[in-house]
């Protein structure tokens, strides 16, 4: 099945400790985002990259870090300097990275992240 | 700045109803493109819709229809007789070119439907 996989689908972690988020996808797309969804509030952008071993930060990037080691994975870890992690975390993919696009995303599953 | 303005927090209709949508949008760009997604209770956003800046001719797909009027800045969204099955938070989006090889998409606070039975 080709597609966008989050897992786990809902995250438990106790306040003070890094939590790293998956993204696998296999649409062979080039650019790769994450967001952040807080209750009553659009989707805010984090980390995206649009390349392989490149990313960069979106507007809310403080408390969080990334890599892009393989163009199928982006991985997101909300670190204990995240002042406020609980939230609904969203990756997408897009096909186009430096090559230029202005075309939908497409969005995964997501994942709940739930710090207490 | 917000870049996407969804001025309807909430709307709640009964079946067979049309919905109507609201979009407003900021952009210092000629090429641009404007989308709806919809997010249904299980989490992920669907793409519906998708719009070109210089293409203002609206359209009907199904029962969505889409009005884009670049004078006032506006890209409005139609359910029509709407079903139980499209309640969801319908969030609208600009996706503009920051520079040459940086594009993203900025998201409206979006407008949760209600479709009651």
């Amino acid at each position: 099945d080709g597609g966008i996989t989050q897992s786990p689908k809902y995250l438990f972690r106790k306040e003070g400790q890094n939590v790293t988020l998956s993204c696998e996808q296999n649409l062979n797309h080039d650019a790769m985002y994450w967001y952040r969804q807080d209750p009553g509030q659009g989707l805010r952008l984090i980390y995206y990259s649009q390349i392989v071993n490149d990313f960069q930060k979106g507007d809310i990037a403080e408390g969080y870090s990334v890599s892009r080691e393989k163009k199928e994975s982006f991985p997101l870890t909300v670190t204990s300097a995240q002042k406020n992690p609980t939230a609904f975390y969203l990756c997408a993919t897009h096909p186009s990275g430096l090559a230029g696009g202005l075309g939908e995303q497409y969005f995964g599953p997501g994942t709940r992240l739930t710090v207490t | 700045a917000q870049k996407v303005t969804q001025a309807q927090t909430e709307i709640s209709v009964v079946e067979k109803e049309d919905v109507t949508l609201d979009c407003v949008y900021e952009t210092r760009d000629t090429t641009y493109y404007l989308f709806w997604y919809k997010q249904p209770p299980s989490g992920e956003l669907v793409f519906l819709i998708r719009r070109n800046s210089f293409d203002e001719q609206n359209e009907i797909s199904g029962r969505y229809s889409w009005n884009f009027q670049k004078s006032t800045s506006s890209f409005n969204f139609t359910i029509t007789a709407s079903q139980v099955v499209d309640s969801a938070v319908y969030f609208c989006a600009l996706s503009e070119a920051q520079s040459t090889n940086d594009y993203k998409l900025s998201f409206g606070a979006g407008t949760t439907v209600t479709v009651r039975a």
